[in-house]
């Protein structure tokens, strides 16, 4: 079955600069990868995804890049603010079974 | 995005009780959703996948009996945990898709079990 793999586990970044977190996935066949931000106790909330026909996507500070070749997506956040610190997960799924293989999560800190 | 609401936020039981989650799309109609676990400072871990009228299919090493999962309408499903160990308390976490090719899921807020 599908495998994801994530890094950094932990990212701890001055306000204003950008972060960059990394995953790869093991089945060719996945051909969508949204991203998450998860607060404290909260569920997590889609923050932008990409399909494998798309190599970037954009949408003001956070961009999704994706190799298909290579099999991995990453993730960029622009001018990082404080609120952006969360825990952020990857995920793979193919449209066959619609199912959400996650990532094991980045804990993103923005130091004022 | 599309509302999840997930119902309880928290919940204590006692040993041997079962207890009832809820999960409902607010906006839209969910063809397939999914129930999640996630222990603290972990990733989600897939339990099983529930189609509106069908029965769910669980992954691998996922009690059916003890975690029953009811999707009886488009916009309402079910997690009952039967017959609660203090090793079942976690956070439990459903996401719903809507109808359509496009797999956007969206998550509910989630229920931190404890069971006592």
């Amino acid at each position: 079955g599908e495998n994801v793999e994530q890094h950094p586990s932990t990212l701890s970044v001055q306000e204003g600069d950008s972060a960059v977190i990394k995953c790869t996935y093991s089945d060719s066949a996945s051909n969508y990868f949204p991203w998450y931000k998860q607060e404290l106790g909260k569920g997590p909330q889609l923050i932008i995804d990409i399909r494998s026909n798309v190599g970037e996507k954009k949408d003001q500070r956070i961009a999704v890049t994706l190799n298909k070749t290579a099999k991995h997506f990453s993730l960029h956040i622009t001018e990082t603010q404080p609120e952006d610190s969360a825990v952020y997960f990857c995920a793979a799924s193919m449209d066959s079974s619609y199912k959400l293989i996650f990532g094991s999560g980045t804990r993103l800190l923005v130091r004022p | 995005g599309a509302v999840v609401s997930q119902h309880p936020s928290r919940v204590i039981c006692k040993s041997g009780t079962s207890v009832k989650i809820e999960c409902r799309s607010l906006d839209f109609q969910a063809t397939t959703m999914f129930w999640y676990r996630q222990f603290p400072k972990q990733s989600l871990m897939l339990m099983a996948t529930s189609n509106e009228g069908s029965k769910a299919t669980y992954e691998q090493g996922v009690e059916k009996d003890k975690f029953l999962i009811n999707h009886a309408s488009l916009t309402l499903s079910t997690l009952t945990v039967t017959s609660a160990h203090p090793e079942d308390s976690s956070f439990y976490i459903c996401s719903a898709r809507g109808q359509g090719a496009y797999p956007v899921a969206f998550f509910g807020q989630g229920t931190r079990l404890t069971v006592v």
